[in-house]
């Protein structure tokens, strides 16, 4: 079945620096690749999300990119603050109605003051 | 306007025993998703629901869990004689998804589960 694996599980910047998350996908047929962010005790929210005829997307700090050759897409959050500090799930879906969203395993990103 | 909620926010319960968790989907929402998520774990799929169509449950781990959604809104996971390895956070979401494609969840807050 489908598999989304992200990386790195945890990741420490600097504030002001940029971070970046990865993940890869398994199911060709993917097409649809949301960005969820989690706060402690909440749940995730959408953050940003990006479908395959695009390669990439941009909402202010925060951009996605995506390689369907190569089945990766990645996070990228510049001049990173205090409040990026959290966790970061990527995740795949084929848009369709029938299909069910498949989440990477999370990033604990920590921003250092 | 109201998100998704989920009752109870916390349950504690000892082993063997069944526990029933609520979700409120947002109005109007035809999909809505039950994961479970350790701690310090990943979103582990459990069952989907959309519209009239049969759910799909690839994701329950066993057939002591079950949902089911009533009148298309609310819903209800059900885990009979629960076991210690059942503790965790067990969220919800809803989604506008239409056979258009696919929309973003909006997931309610959680509800911790313990098992004694």
């Amino acid at each position: 079945g489908e598999n989304v694996e992200q990386h790195p599980s945890t990741l420490s910047v600097q504030e002001g620096d940029s971070a970046v998350i990865k993940c890869t996908y398994s199911d060709s047929a993917s097409n649809y690749f949301p960005w969820y962010k989690q706060e402690l005790g909440k749940g995730p929210q959408l953050i940003i999300d990006i479908r395959s005829n695009v390669g990439e997307k941009k909402d202010q700090r925060i951009a996605v990119t995506l390689n369907k050759t190569a089945k990766h897409f990645s996070l990228h959050i510049t001049e990173t603050q205090p409040e990026d500090s959290a966790v970061y799930f990527c995740a795949a879906s084929k848009d369709s109605s029938a299909s069910k969203i498949i989440f990477g395993s999370g990033t604990r990103l920590s921003i250092r003051p | 306007g109201a998100g998704v909620s989920q009752s109870p926010s916390n349950k504690v319960t000892e082993k063997g025993k069944d526990v029933e968790l609520r979700c409120d989907p947002i109005s109007g929402h035809t999909a809505l998703y039950w994961y479970r998520q350790s701690l310090g774990q990943g979103l582990e799929f459990l069952i989907y629901f959309q519209g009239n169509s049969a759910p799909d449950k690839s994701g329950l781990p066993s057939d002591r869990f079950s949902a089911e959604r009533t009148g298309g809104s609310v819903s209800t996971l059900t885990i009979q004689r629960t076991q210690q390895e059942d503790s965790a956070v067990y969220l919800c979401a809803s989604s506008p998804r239409t056979s258009g494609g696919v929309h973003e969840q909006f997931f309610g807050p959680g509800t911790r589960l313990t098992v004694l």
